[in-house]
């Protein structure tokens, strides 16, 4: 069965600092893989995806993340974050075992940004 | 204004009550869902639908039933048998050949 771990569970940080959330996947065959985030009162949005190309995909308001297949890696980055990205974050995964109907959600990453 | 909605917003009930939460889409979606979000523990898949008429159990289905007669809608029933009823629902859909889910407001229900 699919899962996915995401290890960061609460991240505090000021305004302008650099953010990296990790998210590890454990299954080995084609996968389609999402960040999504959940602002506070707001609906469960998404936030990117990767379905395959190039690893190295960019998201709204300024985030990206990296698909290291390698790695079983779909980190999510922003260089330098505002109070306004303060919120909840999940990564999900789908993969061709389930033909790609079902998604596995993290346990989710709680950001908080201090202004 | 395509979109899901999800009503009512905040659900009360008593112990040993069955309840029903409401999805709509008007997307023209084919695939619906029901996820369980509680704290710390994500969102795990309770049923979903890929066709009217037609549903499967998800990960945690115990405790509930949904039926799909109509396209558009995917209710949900949380009954007496579920032992920790107490989370926020939400609903998702999916149009048909995109492996992207788009979400509901959710609803969140509180069993007293």
């Amino acid at each position: 069965a699919q899962s996915v771990s995401q290890h960061n569970h609460h991240v505090i940080l000021s305004e302008a600092a650099s953010l990296e959330l990790g998210c590890n996947y454990s299954y080995g065959g084609t996968v389609n893989l999402f960040w999504y985030v959940q602002y506070p009162g707001q609906h469960l949005q998404l936030l990117l995806k990767y379905f395959s190309g190039d690893p190295l995909v960019k998201g709204i308001k300024g985030f990206e993340a990296e698909f290291i297949k390698s790695k079983f890696s779909f980190n999510l980055r922003k260089p330098s974050v505002q109070w306004s990205d303060t919120a909840e974050y999940f990564c999900a995964v789908n993969g061709m075992n389930t033909g790609f109907q079902k998604l596995v959600f993290g346990t989710g990453t709680r950001l908080l940004v201090s202004p | 204004d395509g979109g899901i909605t999800q009503s009512p917003k905040y659900l009360f009930r008593k112990e040993g009550q069955n309840v029903t939460l409401s999805c709509e889409q008007n997307l023209n979606h084919d695939a619906m869902y029901w996820y369980r979000q509680d704290p710390g523990q994500g969102l795990r898949l309770i049923y979903y639908s890929q066709i009217v008429n037609d549903f499967q159990k998800g990960d945690i289905a115990e405790g509930y039933s949904v039926s799909r007669e109509k396209k558009e809608s995917f209710p949900l029933t949380v009954t007496s048998a579920q032992k920790n009823p107490t989370a926020f629902y939400l609903c998702a859909s999916r149009e048909q050949g995109a492996p992207e889910q788009f979400f509901g407001p959710g609803t969140r229900l509180t069993v007293l």
